[in-house]
């Protein structure tokens, strides 16, 4: 099973301020890792496929990067909106598996 | 729009069984898969296991394998997860996730069940 390990497990920041998050995968996965975001009770919600490619009506604000075993979700000029945990997720291979989550908290 | 829809809140006594439904809207079902994902109270995110809509082909999650049943009605686009001999540790909230099959994302999700196992 791939594990994938995420930094920090906690963040408070600042509005405006740039946040990233790291993903690191226990073996080589290729680009096969997404990022989710997910706000308090409400369902995940897709950010970020195949490591860099964005989705639509996603916020130009959000990116990815990395491939192999580390990754990177980068949040520019943060939003009081993007409260939330976030969670990496590879495909790569069987069973599918996620990250532990990172939670923003916006001071 | 693509939209998932499940079945409302449930409460299990343990060893019980439950079954949540997954109801698909806005896309060709059969084109596309269900993963289905739980998360525990203040815990991450686990993968239980994927259906294909198409031919009804399954992969579990190892430490569900005999628990967990997947499995789709075509005629009214409906995916559905059953787990038997319920524990206390089953807790958790129930996500279907729309998903391509292989090495794919999920997306959109549904909007979650909240099962509960208590005596």
């Amino acid at each position: 099973e791939i594990v994938l390990t995420q930094s920090p497990d906690f963040q408070s920041v600042t509005p405006k301020e740039k946040v990233t998050i790291t993903c690191r995968a226990s073996q080589s996965i290729g680009s096969s890792l997404h990022w989710y975001q997910q706000k308090p009770d409400q369902s995940p919600k897709l950010l970020i496929k195949y490591a860099s490619q964005s989705i639509s009506g996603v916020p130009s604000r959000f990116s990815g990067s990395g491939s192999g075993t580390d990754f990177t979700l980068t949040i520019n000029s943060l939003e009081a909106e993007d409260a939330a945990a976030y969670y990496c997720h590879q495909s790569s291979s069987l069973p599918y598996t996620f990250g532990q989550g990172t939670k923003l908290e916006i001071k | 729009q693509v939209q998932l829809v499940q079945s409302g809140a449930e409460v299990k006594k343990p060893g019980a069984s439950v079954k949540v439904s997954c109801k698909a809207s806005g896309y060709t079902f059969t084109s596309y898969g269900i993963s289905w994902v739980r998360q525990a109270p203040g815990q991450g995110l686990e993968w239980m296991g994927w259906i294909s809509a198409y031919n009804g082909n399954t992969n579990y999650a190892q430490k569900l394998q005999g628990r967990v049943t997947m499995t789709t009605d075509t005629s009214t686009s409906t995916a559905y997860m059953e787990l038997r001999s319920l524990r206390s540790d089953d807790t958790a909230v129930y996500y279907c996730a729309r998903d391509l099959g292989g090495d794919n994302w999920f997306d959109p999700w549904g909007q979650g069940t909240l099962v509960t196992v208590s005596s």
